[in-house]
């Protein structure tokens, strides 16, 4: 059972084009939505992160628009560049736990120039 | 400085044998994990421990033992290795988060290949 469903699979993007992402979540106990990117050979890294309380948060170019009554939550990365190109994971966690993330199936993101 | 370090990098192996890979944090974390990430990419947790305790174990076959010898390191130790096992494994810390959140920090993780 895929707790975090996560599309496209796959993106290929412009230099300087919006790159979106998209999960949706089947359990309302999630509270915590984390987005992490992982280039080849290294481990995934915390870009930025939302909890319920809000519906956005911005950080530089990076984007996470979140919409709890459909369970769903996204990335928009703006102007993107062929250095954002790698994977994209969504993921989720519950309060009161120990920061279990649930991850979903992952993005691999090509930006060409 | 690494944050959170893992070794070996690569490990090939034979189908039935023993290995381990170890993990060193130096964030002061209080928690760490293990999650394998497959052939398809796919991340999922294997083990987690807070302060040497382990507090979650993922269905995960008794071939896979973890072991923290203390709060800065976590070991995986597997027995009788299978092809299904081969993965990346990645090891990861962060701060017991009580009612909050706080960010995972990521190894650079074990590419392990049964042969």
């Amino acid at each position: 059972q895929q707790q975090v469903k996560q599309s496209p699979q796959s993106l290929i993007v412009q230099k300087g084009g919006i790159s979106i992402i998209n999960c949706a979540y089947e359990n309302t106990a999630f509270d915590y939505f984390p987005w992490y990117q992982q280039f080849p050979g290294k481990g995934p890294a915390l870009l930025i992160a939302i909890r319920p309380d809000v519906s956005e948060k911005k950080e530089g170019r990076f984007t996470i628009s979140f919409n709890k009554s459909a369970k769903q939550f996204s990335l928009h990365i703006m102007d993107s560049q062929p250095g954002d190109s790698a994977t994209y994971f969504c993921a989720a966690s519950k309060a009161y736990n120990t920061d279990k993330l649930i991850f979903g199936t992952g993005t691999r993101l090509q930006v060409f120039p | 400085d690494t944050a959170v370090s893992q070794t070996p990098k690569y490990l090939v192996t034979q189908m039935g044998n023993d290995k381990s890979i170890k993990c060193e944090q130096n964030l002061g974390h209080d928690t760490m994990y293990w999650y394998k990430q497959d052939s398809k990419k796919f991340l999922k947790i294997m083990f987690s421990y807070n302060n040497k305790e382990l507090i979650i174990n993922e269905t995960v076959p008794n071939r896979f033992s973890p072991k923290s010898p203390d709060k800065a390191h976590l070991n995986l130790h597997i027995n009788s290795l299978e092809l299904g096992d081969s993965a990346v494994y990645f090891c990861a810390s962060s701060q017991f988060p009580g009612t909050g959140h706080t960010e995972a920090f990521f190894g650079q993780g074990t590419r392990l290949t049964v042969v």
